[in-house]
């Protein structure tokens, strides 16, 4: 297997440009998750799918990050507008799991190194 | 949601000691699991271990969780300078929905 697959690995974008970063969990994971790590804030968890659904979104910052996943093989995270605020690394991982037990050992992709000029 | 804590923040070593790493949280948990990340990289997993468990074992790593105190220790014996990154304790509280991560500790183990 090809691990959980993340595009692209690094974005360089202007302050109020739209960015749209892609997941692609392991096969066969029901859970999936995205994360955020800054120097300042260590790793945050933003949002949770089992089985496609969004299960907690608590962690989402704001209204300008959306996250989707349309189907089992697929995820995005959406920040609309970027600010430089939001220059962070973000991770998606996949599990198996129910969604009231989704942790089960993570599989971390390799991020995505956003950066908001 | 609150988040781990640990420390060392960093430690350096010569290759062949031993590094302890510990985690402690505040509230009653499920799970305890050991992440580590090197350089530039997303995490990989570790070693998991359960609220029922005291210690767990894995090639040279052992984990201990002692849940009276509310905290866990990674032990990684005969350490390598392959060993050199950092090492992050996560959890989930029994009252959340959520795995939280703690600060890390950055291992470094000179050749």
């Amino acid at each position: 297997d090809a691990g959980v697959i993340q595009s692209p690995r690094h974005e360089v974008t202007e302050m109020g440009q739209e960015v749209t970063l892609r997941c692609k969990p392991i096969s066969g994971h029901n859970s999936l998750f995205w994360y955020r790590q800054t120097m300042m804030r260590g790793l945050e968890l933003l949002i949770y799918f089992n089985n496609n659904v969004p299960i907690d979104d608590s962690g989402m910052p704001e209204d300008r990050f959306s996250a989707k996943m349309p189907n089992a093989s697929f995820s995005t995270l959406k920040i609309q507008p970027s600010e430089p605020r939001d220059s962070a690394v973000y991770f998606c991982a996949s599990s198996t799991g129910t969604a009231l037990a989704p942790y089960n050992e993570q599989f971390f992709g390799p991020g995505t190194r956003l950066t908001v000029l | 949601s609150q988040q781990g804590e640990e420390d060392p923040q960093a430690l350096s070593i010569q290759e062949g000691e031993n590094a302890t790493m510990n985690c402690s949280y505040k509230t009653s948990i499920n799970n305890l699991q050991w992440y580590r990340q090197n350089s530039g990289r997303g995490l990989v997993h570790l070693i998991l271990i359960r609220s029922n468990e005291r210690e767990k074992h894995s090639g040279r790593l052992r984990v201990t969780l002692d849940t009276s105190k509310k905290s866990s220790s990674l032990l990684i014996t005969a350490s390598r300078a392959a060993d050199t990154a950092s090492y992050f304790c996560a959890f989930k509280e029994t009252s959340g929905s959520r795995l939280t991560f703690g600060e890390g500790t950055q291992l470094t183990v000179n050749p």
